[in-house]
């Protein structure tokens, strides 16, 4: 089944200790993206990666690093999280190119920072 | 830099009533236009898009959207509404070519009453 997996689903942390988000997919996309959800501003996005490698801040990248050593993988990495990355968290992936660069989302991690 | 603007932040309709929502997007090149559903507790997931050619497009659930270029808006419709499209709505916009980033609108919550 194609899928984008996101671990963990809910996580609890205190500000400053390191947290990795795994995301992961099975659809050979090139194209994957972190998006974190807040109330009344909708989808912002965070960091996309056009492929191994190849990586962009998108419109929120502070307090946040990726890394894409393979294609399949895009975790999210926050060296030392503030309250204010509570949110909700999705990942996403597409082939990017002419008409599929529709979005395919992971089920999402709720992360609060006390 | 591209924007979306989604202009109803919740609407509350009775079951079979009409529905429109309202999307538009600024962005000086040619686009790709998405309409994205979350269920409550669920990821996003593709209602429609809009690539080329007839700008009214049908999805699944019996949603379809326009795009009007001149009024640069990509509205979503449903003639009648069931208790079960109760989710939230997002518009999305990404620039055609290449692996382009998606703007996503803020978001229209949508309850429907029985």
């Amino acid at each position: 089944e194609a899928q984008v997996t996101q671990n963990p689903r809910y996580l609890i942390t205190v500000t400053g200790k390191k947290l990795t988000v795994t995301c992961s997919q099975n659809m050979n996309h090139e194209y994957m993206s972190w998006y974190r959800q807040d109330p009344g501003l909708g989808l912002r996005q965070i960091y996309y990666s056009m492929n191994v490698e190849v990586t962009d801040k998108g419109d929120v990248p502070e307090g946040y690093k990726v890394s894409r050593k393979e294609k399949r993988n895009f975790p999210l990495i926050l060296e030392s999280p503030s309250p204010n990355q509570t949110s909700l968290y999705f990942c996403a992936s597409s082939l990017g190119t002419g008409e599929n660069t529709e979005a395919f989302f992971g089920q999402g991690t709720r992360l609060t920072v006390v | 830099a591209q924007s979306v603007s989604q202009h109803n932040h919740h609407v509350i309709l009775s079951e079979a009533a009409s529905l429109e929502l309202g999307c538009n997007y600024s962005y000086g090149g040619t686009v790709n236009l998405f309409w994205y559903v979350q269920y409550p507790g669920q990821h996003l997931q593709l209602l429609l898009k809009y690539f080329s050619g007839d700008p009214l497009v049908k999805g699944i659930k019996g949603f379809e959207a326009e795009f009007i270029k001149s009024k640069f808006s990509f509205n979503l419709r449903k003639p009648s509404v069931q208790w079960s499209d109760t989710a939230e709505y997002f518009c999305a916009v990404g620039p055609q070519g290449g692996y382009q980033k998606v703007t996503f609108g803020t978001g229209t919550k949508l309850q429907v009453i029985p």
